[in-house]
C-alpha cells in the first residue's frame, strides 16, 4: 500500500517552461488536494476536489491548474513557471472527514 | 476571515523540559483541530487531531493537546523533550464538517538543546 505518491521528488525548470506535478493514491480517498510550503509561510492550499470531476480554487490558486479524471490522480500543472513558483508542493487526500494523509512533496526550483 | 495563529515561530527547549507549542484559531463554532509533525524533508505526519469528544487529546510520542473553547486554543504539550522532537509543527484547522480544506498556522520549528 504506497498511500499517496508524488513525482517527481525535486525539479529545475526553466522561467516559462511547463511541467505537470503528479499525485496518486491507492486508498480510494475522494478527497484530494494541493498545497505549497514556502518559509514561514506555513501550507497554503491551491487547489482540491472532492470527487472525480469536481475541482476547485484554494489559497493561491494563479498560476496552476488542475484536473480530475480519475479517483486516483490529481496532477498539478504549470503553465508557464515563474520563480515566485519555487517552493515545495505536497498531495494530501483524506475521506469521510478523517486526517489528512500527506506525500512527500516535491521540490521545485525555477531559474 | 477564518485564520490559525501558532504564536512564536521558533522554540527551543532543553532536553527533559516541558514543551508547549501554542495554535488559536478565529471561531465561534468549534471547528476540527489538528497538529501535524514534519521532519527535515518529509512530508507532513498527524499528531493528533480533536473532533469534539474529550477537550484533552493524546497523540504519539507523548505529545498531548487540550481544546480551550474560552479561549479558541488548541495549545501542543509534551511533559519531557527528546532530542528526537526537534522538528517543525503545525496548527491545522477545519472550519467545517465532511471534506474541506484545511487552514494551517505558519508552524513552529522546535529545537531541543542537549
Amino acid at each position: 500500500n504506497a498511500g499517496v505518491t508524488q513525482t517527481p521528488k525535486f525539479q529545475v525548470l526553466k522561467t516559462g517552461q511547463s511541467m505537470t506535478l503528479q499525485c496518486a493514491q491507492d486508498m480510494n480517498h475522494e478527497y484530494m488536494s494541493w498545497y505549497r510550503q514556502d518559509p514561514g509561510m506555513g501550507l497554503r492550499l491551491i487547489h482540491y476536489s472532492v470527487g472525480a470531476g469536481i475541482t476547485d480554487q484554494g489559497e493561491v490558486p494563479n498560476g496552476y491548474n488542475v484536473s480530475r479524471s480519475t479517483t486516483e490522480d490529481f496532477p498539478l500543472r504549470l503553465l508557464s513557471a515563474a520563480p515566485s513558483q519555487t517552493s515545495v508542493y505536497f498531495c494530501a487526500t483524506a475521506t469521510g472527514g478523517q486526517p489528512q494523509h500527506f506525500g512527500d512533496g516535491t521540490r521545485l526550483s525555477i531559474l | 476571515a477564518q485564520s490559525v495563529t501558532q504564536l512564536g515561530s521558533h522554540v527551543s527547549v532543553s532536553e527533559g523540559a516541558l514543551v508547549l507549542l501554542r495554535c488559536n484559531y478565529s471561531s465561534s463554532v468549534p471547528p476540527y483541530l489538528f497538529w501535524y509533525v514534519q521532519y527535515p524533508n518529509q512530508g507532513l505526519q498527524l499528531l493528533l487531531k480533536y473532533t469534539s469528544a474529550a477537550t484533552l487529546v493524546k497523540g504519539i510520542n507523548g505529545f498531548e493537546a487540550e481544546f480551550k473553547k474560552s479561549e479558541t486554543s488548541f495549545h501542543l504539550t509534551k511533559p519531557s523533550a527528546h532530542m528526537s522532537d526537534a522538528a517543525e509543527y503545525f496548527c491545522a484547522v477545519r472550519f467545517n464538517s465532511g471534506n474541506t480544506p484545511l487552514v494551517f498556522g505558519k508552524g513552529t520549528r522546535l529545537s531541543v538543546i542537549a
